[in-house]
């Protein structure tokens, strides 16, 4: 009954390093989220993609970029990892009638 | 204004009580509105739509009120089981057009029902 994974449940890695979050949905749905979410914060829209090769910035995108290549996968990078990028991420992919989760990437930065 | 507020709680409730979460939104233009459940360190996951005549499922209740940008759920009965954080979510069309509509998150009710 899989639908959204995420590449790793927890993640570390130091400051200054290349980090890819990956994300792979099987429920054949063109958009395809990635927020983080903070104490005190709720949940904040990083990017997103709503088909492949495309991608916008979401509310928080500075740090981050994403790639799109196959309609099921959707990549998020931190070209040079800082710790204030230490958070929950959380891959979403949604479709007419179906809105799920990836169980999410706890990702420490030290 | 925040996109979506909420009372962030914790919501202190005992076992068999009825509970009632509110939300605002501020995006006129918002044209779907959600509740999702998210427990302790894990996802979100979707509770229920939200329509404008109101829905039911079991002991939930959401309503919609388009006019206030007003959203509210239900909870009857409440079960040890419904301790959780109640996310309001609210689809906010993108700017760009882009086609993707995407989901505004208030940051959460805390619930804690108690025996």
């Amino acid at each position: 009954d899989v639908k959204v994974t995420q590449s790793s449940r927890y993640l570390v890695k130091r400051t200054g390093e290349k980090v890819f979050l990956e994300c792979v949905q099987d429920m054949d749905h063109e958009n395809m989220f990635w927020y983080r979410q903070d104490p005190g914060l709720g949940l904040r829209l990083i990017y997103f993609s709503y088909d492949v090769k495309m991608k916008e910035k979401g509310d928080i995108p500075e740090g981050y970029s994403v790639s799109r290549e196959k309609k099921e996968r959707f990549s998020l990078i931190l070209e040079s990892a800082s710790t204030n990028q230490t958070s929950m991420y959380l891959c979403a992919s949604i479709g007419q009638d179906t809105q799920y989760f990836g169980p999410g990437t706890r990702l420490t930065v030290l | 204004r925040k996109e979506v507020e909420q009372d962030p709680g914790p919501f202190n409730v005992p076992e068999g009580a009825t509970v009632a979460f509110n939300c605002t939104y501020s995006n006129s233009a918002s044209q779907s509105f959600f509740w999702y459940r998210q427990d302790c360190r894990k996802e979100p996951k979707l509770l229920m739509s939200v329509y404008s005549s109101g829905n039911e499922d079991g002991r939930f209740t959401a309503q919609l009120n388009r006019a206030s940008q007003y959203i509210s759920l239900l909870i009857r009965d409440s079960k040890l089981s419904d301790s959780a954080t109640y996310l309001c979510v609210v689809n906010v069309p993108f700017r760009s057009g882009g086609g993707a509509d995407g989901l505004t998150f208030g940051k959460g009710t805390h619930l804690i029902i108690q025996p």
